[in-house]
């Protein structure tokens, strides 16, 4: 079973800043199978990023996704204030699995 | 426009069962591999279970093996999740979302709001 950890756990940045999130997969994967996901409070996740670097639909580019073999990264790019949430890391080979989290809060 | 409603969560006591459903709408359902995703409350997601677009292929995490089954119905374009010999460490809000892809599982585009279900004696 491939484990996915994230990190940090929490960021905390002021809007205007840039971030980069990590995910490393405890096995070489595919990006094709890596996917990122943002979850506001009381909200359901919504897909960020796909195949590790491809926008979904309606994101904006000020998100970006990059990564190979075991680690993967988000970086958003001039943090505004709706970015700030939980994003999670997801591996979609065989059984799907995600990582734990990384709560990216105001400073 | 996508939406997916999920239903059926509520309150079971230990070893007890539910039967959670999701109805789809705005796309051609059929064509779409779909998941039941959880979240314990103040917690992360966890995937649950998998169902390709035809219902031919089932995919479940090893949590729930033997005691979940999931399912569909693509005339009623309605999923839905069997859950049986219920444990304390269910208790989430479950979410339906459906795969970019009609076979396999990959990555989730539309998600419901979730429904709730807490297992307690």
């Amino acid at each position: 079973e491939i484990v996915l950890t994230q990190s940090p756990g929490t960021l905390s940045l002021s809007p205007g800043e840039g971030a980069t999130l990590s995910c490393r997969a405890s096995q070489s994967v595919s990006s094709s199978y890596i996917a990122w996901y943002q979850q506001k409070p009381g909200q359901a996740p919504r897909l960020l990023m796909y195949s590790a670097s491809s926008r979904a639909t309606g994101i904006p580019d000020r998100f970006s996704g990059s990564g190979a073999g075991t680690y993967f990264t988000l970086t958003i790019s001039r943090l505004e204030p709706e970015d700030f949430a939980v994003y999670y890391c997801q591996l979609h080979r065989n059984l799907p699995t995600f990582g734990q989290g990384t709560k990216l809060a105001i400073k | 426009e996508v939406q997916l409603l999920e239903s059926g969560g509520g309150l079971a006591q230990p070893g007890g069962s539910l039967r959670l459903s999701c109805t789809a709408s705005g796309f051609t359902f059929s064509s779409h591999a779909i998941s039941w995703v959880r979240q314990a409350p103040g917690k992360g997601l966890e995937w649950v279970s998998g169902i390709s677009g035809s219902g031919s292929d089932t995919y479940d995490a090893d949590s729930v093996k033997g005691r979940f089954t999931i399912s569909r119905d693509n005339s009623k374009n309605t999923l839905y999740l069997q859950m049986n010999s219920l444990r304390a460490e269910d208790t989430a809000l479950y979410y339906c979302a459906r795969s970019r892809c009609s076979n396999g599982i990959c990555e989730l585009d539309y998600w419901g709001q979730g429904t709730l279900v807490t297992v307690s004696s």
